[in-house]
């Protein structure tokens, strides 16, 4: 079975400041890999998704993430936050075998402060 | 627009009642979802759905039900079993064939059990 390990329960930036959001996943068989942002009270909303291709994947709101298979890692990047980033953010993996089903980490709460 | 409603957005009930939480969807999915989501512990797999008439348990399927009777709904129950509800619901939804399998997501229920 696979996991996921989100290594920062809560994140805090100021401003305009770089981020970074970190996860590992562990998995005996090769797998697809999602961010997802909530924002209070709301459902979850994909932000980005790495399937296959290049390592590097571009998603919504100027975030994006690399997938590093040697590291088992997809941690996820924006150079400079805003106030409206601050949310809690879901990294998740499915295996490629099993299509939808998806096992999620326990997420980081990013909050921005001015 | 294409979507998934989740009615209603708040619910109470007292305790030993069951409540049936509904989950709608016009996206033309085969699979659905429900979590459970507790505050520090990410999103629980309750159920899932991958055709209709057909289901399979989850990571914490007790005290729960379900049913799929249509491709577009699938309604969650929370029974007098459940031993804690008081919690966020969410309902997804995914496709099950081509290349991409993120699943699309409700807005949420918030059950409150007295």
């Amino acid at each position: 079975a696979q996991s996921v390990t989100q290594l920062d329960s809560q994140v805090p930036v100021f401003e305009e400041a770089p981020v970074e959001l970190r996860c590992n996943y562990s998995s005996s068989v090769s797998v697809y890999l999602f961010w997802y942002v909530q924002y209070p009270n709301q459902g979850l909303q994909l932000l980005l998704k790495y399937l296959s291709g290049s390592t590097l994947v571009k998603g919504i709101n100027g975030f994006e993430a690399e997938f590093n298979k040697s590291q088992t890692s997809f941690h996820l990047r924006k150079p400079s936050v805003h106030i409206s980033d601050t949310a809690e953010y879901f990294c998740a993996v499915s295996k490629e075998t099993s299509g939808s089903r998806l096992t999620f980490g326990e997420g980081t709460q990013l909050t921005v402060n001015p | 627009d294409g979507g998934i409603t989740q009615s209603p957005k708040y619910l109470f009930r007292k305790e030993g009642q069951n409540v049936t939480l509904s989950c709608e969807q016009n996206l033309n999915h085969d699979a659905m979802y429900w979590y459970r989501q507790d505050p520090g512990q990410g999103l629980r797999l309750i159920y899932y759905s991958q055709i209709v008439n057909d289901f399979q348990k989850g990571d914490i399927a007790e005290g729960y039900s379900v049913s799929r009777e249509k491709k577009e709904s699938f309604p969650l129950t929370v029974t007098s079993a459940q031993k804690n509800p008081t919690a966020f619901y969410l309902c997804a939804s995914s496709r099950t064939s081509g290349t991409s399998y993120e699943q699309y997501f409700g807005p949420g229920t918030r059950l409150t059990v007295t």
